[in-house]
């Protein structure tokens, strides 16, 4: 099995400003793929961001962007230019490749002040 | 409009009372799950399935069911409802391709409270 460990329960940040929500994970694979996903109020599930841990190339999403460090096993969220609706619970999640189960971490309370 | 449906949104019932989730995507995905959302543990899978017909046990399949019947359709059934299953409940389909990497699609929840 896979674990998901996201280490900071709460976080906020500024309107406008940067935040970087960390993640580590463990596994024994060699392929597999990872994914921060976003949660607001609504509870909602809303993909944000994922990364298939082959391309060394960190993915980006518009505001979005992820520092995947593959040795480490860690897979932080960077959130640039803060908007009020980021505010949202923020979980990471992996996969194997090669198999069918989803693993998720605890989820970061990201609260956006204006 | 591509979507997962849950029904219902909330329940509130009593120990030992069967009851079912259903869970319907529109979207011919193969690959359907389950997952229960806790404070202070994040989601846990349920069960999942990939196609009809084969479904899974996740990491905490213990006191519920599910079947495949249809390719749209994944119930979530609960034969002997206990007060530790009360939860959030999110179920979530997603094509497969050649790999399980395509995006999952979540539904609304459903809120489940055992008295």
């Amino acid at each position: 099995a896979q674990t998901v460990t996201q280490s900071q329960p709460e976080m906020s940040v500024q309107e406008a400003e940067t935040v970087t929500l960390s993640c580590t994970y463990d596994t024994s694979e060699n392929n597999y793929y990872l994914f921060w996903y976003k949660q607001p109020p609504s509870r909602q599930m809303i993909l944000v961001i994922r990364q298939e841990a082959y391309k060394q190339q960190n993915a980006t999403e518009n505001r979005f962007s992820v520092n995947f460090q593959k040795a480490a096993k860690s897979f932080s969220l960077k959130i640039s230019d803060s908007q009020l609706g980021d505010t949202a619970m923020y979980f990471c999640a992996s996969t194997r490749r090669s198999g069918n189960q989803f693993y998720f971490g605890t989820g970061t309370s990201l609260t956006v002040i204006p | 409009e591509a979507q997962v449906t849950q029904n219902p949104r909330y329940l509130i019932t009593v120990t030992g009372k069967k009851l079912t989730v259903t869970c319907s995507q529109n979207m011919n995905h193969e690959y359907m799950s389950w997952y229960r959302q806790d404070p202070g543990l994040g989601l846990r899978q349920i069960y999942y399935s990939m196609n009809v017909e084969v479904t899974d046990k996740g990491d905490v399949p213990e006191g519920y069911k599910v079947s495949r019947k249809e390719k749209r359709n994944f119930p979530l059934i609960l034969e002997s409802p206990s007060p530790n299953q009360t939860s959030l409940y999110f179920c979530a389909s997603s094509s497969i391709g050649r790999s399980l990497t395509d995006t999952q699609y979540f539904g609304p929840g459903t809120r489940l409270t055992v008295l």
